[in-house]
């Protein structure tokens, strides 16, 4: 089965820090999406790659897929309060249609 | 851009009465998802929809659970009789045939 592991498990910031999170498949990828979630409530879509080596910024936020397809960073520069929440990796594995979620990285971000 | 669309947000029930999930995809797609979350725990598959029947459901999606597309535009999620442990958030999802998942922003169920 897939497998999507995320590193950290949590992460507590100084606001204004700079943090990456991780997020490793054990497949090669068709997609990799990144989720942010408040806890106890919806998904808010982050950002989708594709190719390998690409690379996407919104805001203050970076994600980069790995030229082979099974690794993704998300990076926060600056962080700040409002980043607080739950990060998910969400994977469309190249085979089957089943949509796979990470473990999740939990941020805190201290003011 | 298109969004898949959840009703309620939120919906609270009574244990043993039986619940209707709504969502309304993107119009274009093709491949239907409900997926669902236990407070605090991963985002977990329960069942894939295509061509009118099921194509792929978990070990979760048992029997008191049952998934619709009652007309061109609505996919539903019906929980018989409601148990404490359904108490998650619901997601839908669809994608089309070429790929792009679409998350709805979810429903929280509630059982008390």
């Amino acid at each position: 089965s897939q497998e999507l592991e995320q590193s950290p498990q949590s992460l507590i910031v100084q606001e204004g820090k700079n943090l990456t999170i991780n997020c490793t498949s054990s497949k090669t990828l068709y997609g990799l999406y990144w989720y942010k979630q408040k806890y106890g409530e919806g998904l808010i879509f982050l950002m989708m790659l594709q190719k390998g080596g690409e690379e996407k910024s919104h805001e203050k936020i970076t994600a980069k897929l790995d030229e082979k397809k099974q690794q993704s960073s998300l990076h926060i520069t600056a962080s700040q309060p409002s980043h607080a929440g739950i990060y998910l990796c969400g994977a469309d594995p190249l085979t089957g249609n089943q949509f796979y979620f990470g473990t999740g990285t939990s941020l805190t971000v201290i003011p | 851009e298109p969004e898949v669309t959840q009703t309620p947000s939120h919906q609270v029930t009574q244990m043993g009465q039986e619940v209707i999930l709504r969502c309304v995809p993107i119009s274009n797609h093709l491949y239907f998802y409900w997926y669902r979350q236990i407070l605090g725990q991963k985002v977990e598959f329960l069942v894939s929809f295509y061509n009118n029947e099921i194509s792929e459901k978990s070990e979760i999606f048992d029997d008191q659970f049952s998934v619709e597309r009652p007309d061109g535009s609505n996919f539903t999620l019906k929980i018989r009789s409601t148990k404490l442990e359904d108490s998650a958030m619901y997601f839908c999802a669809s994608i089309q045939a070429s790929r792009g998942y679409t998350f709805g922003s979810g429903t929280r169920l509630t059982v008390v």
